[in-house]
Formats: structure tokens, sequence, C-alpha cells
């Protein structure tokens, strides 16, 4: 079945260490995008990619790294510099914004949390 | 800038009654328009879009939606709600590559 796999589920981040949450579609989308979710705070855009080897950062990037060497794959690393990291992460993709039959897929997201 | 907003965090409604949700936006242009729901510790699932004809939009499960360009709105409602549809419900407006949500409106449904 096609569709977007985020790993771990949960995951734990101590103090000054970075970790990489995963995130690997097999629906031969181009567009990959990561979005933190806090309560209250609706989904908020760290990074997105419309092609391999491009990305560009969302509203706040700031304390995260994405790269995107293959098309399925759009790895999150949430390095020591992000002060506030706990959070559910939501990875999706699509073949491209703007066009009248698009639409997102998610995965099942990534809890972190800071131990 | 571009924003939604959702203006009810928490909406609790008896099991078979009628639902609204409502949304507006702050887009200069005509905007692309959607709806999507998500059940806890999980991904968003799409409910409907608004991208340009009828402005009376139907989705999955019942739902509907109706963009009102005066208004800046477009308010999700399902005629008879079932206990299933507890859950968090989220507007967003599509500009240039990216999505804007609103914070989210947890439904909660009594028996």
């Amino acid at each position: 079945d096609g569709g977007i796999t985020q790993s771990p589920k949960y995951l734990f981040r101590k103090e000054g260490q970075n970790v990489t949450l995963s995130c690997e579609q097999n629906l031969n989308h181009d567009a990959m995008y990561w979005y933190r979710q806090d309560p209250g705070q609706g989904l908020r855009l760290i990074y997105y990619s419309q092609i391999v080897n491009d990305f560009q950062k969302g509203d706040i990037a700031e304390g995260y790294s994405v790269s995107r060497e293959k098309k399925e794959s759009f790895p999150l690393t949430v390095t020591s510099a992000q002060k506030n990291p706990t959070a559910f992460y939501l990875c999706a993709s699509s073949s491209g914004l703007g066009q009248s039959n698009e639409k997102l897929f998610f995965g099942s997201g990534t809890q972190l949390s800071v131990l | 800038a571009q924003s939604v907003t959702q203006p009810d965090i928490h909406i609790t409604v008896s099991e078979g009654a009628s639902l609204e949700l409502r949304c507006n936006y702050s887009y200069g242009a005509t905007p692309y328009l959607f709806w999507y729901v998500q059940s806890p510790g999980q991904g968003l699932q799409l409910l409907l879009k608004y991208f340009s004809g009828d402005t009376l939009v139907q989705g999955i499960k019942g739902f509907e939606a109706e963009f009102k360009r005066s208004q800046s709105s477009f308010n999700l409602r399902k005629p008879s709600v079932h206990w299933s549809d507890a859950a968090e419900y989220f507007c967003a407006v599509e500009y240039g590559n990216k999505l804007v949500f609103g914070a989210g409106t947890i439904l909660r449904v009594k028996s």
C-alpha cells in the first residue's frame, strides 16, 4: 500500500543532543513537508522540499535541519539549538500544491519529548 | 500575512445533533481551502477542499462546507453527528506552495 511512514512513533531527547526523525513515502510525490504541532496552535511549517536536493525554510525553521537526497526520504534533525523541542511532528507529501486535484498525505506522526 | 482563524477551541454536541465548525481566513486572492480531521496521536485526513466553482463542497463522512467570499469564511457542517466524529478539526488555506492551518477545534460528542 502507498503511504507515508514516520519513525519512531515516540522519541526522547537529552539536553544537548541532536535527534533525527525519519519520513519515508512511496507515493512518488515530489513535495514533502515537516510540520510541528503544539496543543492549541495548530500546525506550523518547519521545512519543505519540492524537489530532490532542494528545500526551503518554513515559518519556524530555527533549530531544525533537513536533507532531501532521495525523492522518497525527507529526514528532520532537531538540533540542540532548538530549546523547546517537545511537540508532535508530522511529515506530509504531495505531488505539488497549487493543482486543482492536489492534497497532502500525512504520516502518523512522531511525539518528541525532552528527558 | 495570511492567517486562518478557528474561533472555537472546543465544541460539544449531542450525538445526532447538527454541527457547524467555523473558519475564517485572511487572504487577498481566491483561496484554496481545506478541512482536515485528526484523531489523537494520528496524522491528518482530508475531509474536503474548495478550489473553485460551486461554493458548497461535499466531503467524506457526510461533511460539507460552504465558501462565503463576502464573509471570508469556510464553515464545516454535518447534519447529524456520530460518536466516531469526535476528533480535532483543522481548517487550512493554501498560498504559494504552503498550507497555513488554523489552531484547530476539538469536537466532543456526548451520547
